[in-house]
């Protein structure tokens, strides 16, 4: 399967405990992205990689929170001193950027689902 | 903050009903916006690309039209199965913006 994929699908964590997932993108995709889904609510933009530069990050990203693309191929999203408003679905995307600010498709993962108990 | 609706929230039709439902998005600075299908448990499937007023779309019995001026688009389903029983969210960018994704329409289709 040459999609995109995350690691783990699920993860059911401590109030306080530290977590990190995992994503690879579509091998030859430059633009990695991560967003948060609540239950009722689209996903929401967290993040975004186009190979390893971190370029975009929103305002949702607080300093618990943490991505890198070290080689610009996969991602980790780390979470520290994990709230039980964390729990969420978190969606790793990629996509092929020939060009600034273009209209290309973003190709997604499954997901991880993260419970904060 | 970017405001992007979606209506209805949910929908319960019959196989072989026809459907359809709105994304509405703010009409200035627009520059595209995605459809995608979500099936539970599954990832998140690009649907269509819609980039020019008055586009329209097609791939099977799933078709979209937007209108740029006014804020919106609908998709349509023709003929729906119960394999189209999934969630549809629509992504809105503007110029140097990411995704805006609205909150979705989750349809069920029962056989």
């Amino acid at each position: 399967d040459t999609g995109v994929s995350q690691n783990p699908r699920h993860k059911i964590t401590k109030r306080g405990q530290n977590v990190t997932f995992r994503c690879d993108p579509i091998s030859e995709h430059n633009r990695l992205y991560w967003y948060r889904q609540t239950l009722g609510q689209g996903p929401e933009f967290l993040t975004y990689f186009q190979n390893e530069a971190q370029l975009e990050k929103s305002r949702l990203l607080s300093d618990r929170f943490s991505a890198e693309r070290p080689k610009g191929s996969f991602s980790t999203l780390e979470i520290q001193r994990t709230e039980q408003g964390d729990s969420a679905m978190y969606l790793c995307a990629s996509s092929l950027a020939l060009k600034p600010g273009g209209k290309e498709t973003q190709y997604f993962g499954p997901g991880t689902r993260l419970l904060v108990l | 903050i970017l405001n992007v609706e979606q209506s209805p929230q949910s929908l319960h039709v019959q196989e072989g009903d026809s459907t359809n439902f709105t994304c509405s998005f703010p009409s200035s600075n627009f520059y595209a916006l995605h459809w995608y299908r979500w099936e539970t448990a599954k990832s998140p499937e690009a649907l269509f690309v819609m980039t020019l007023n008055g586009d329209e779309k097609k791939k099977g019995r799933i078709s979209a039209t937007l209108n740029t001026k006014e804020g919106y688009s609908y998709l349509y389903i023709k003929g729906s199965q119960p394999e189209d029983s999934a969630t549809y969210l629509c992504a809105f960018m503007s110029y140097g913006q990411n995704f805006v994704f609205g909150p979705g329409t989750r349809l069920s289709v029962l056989p």
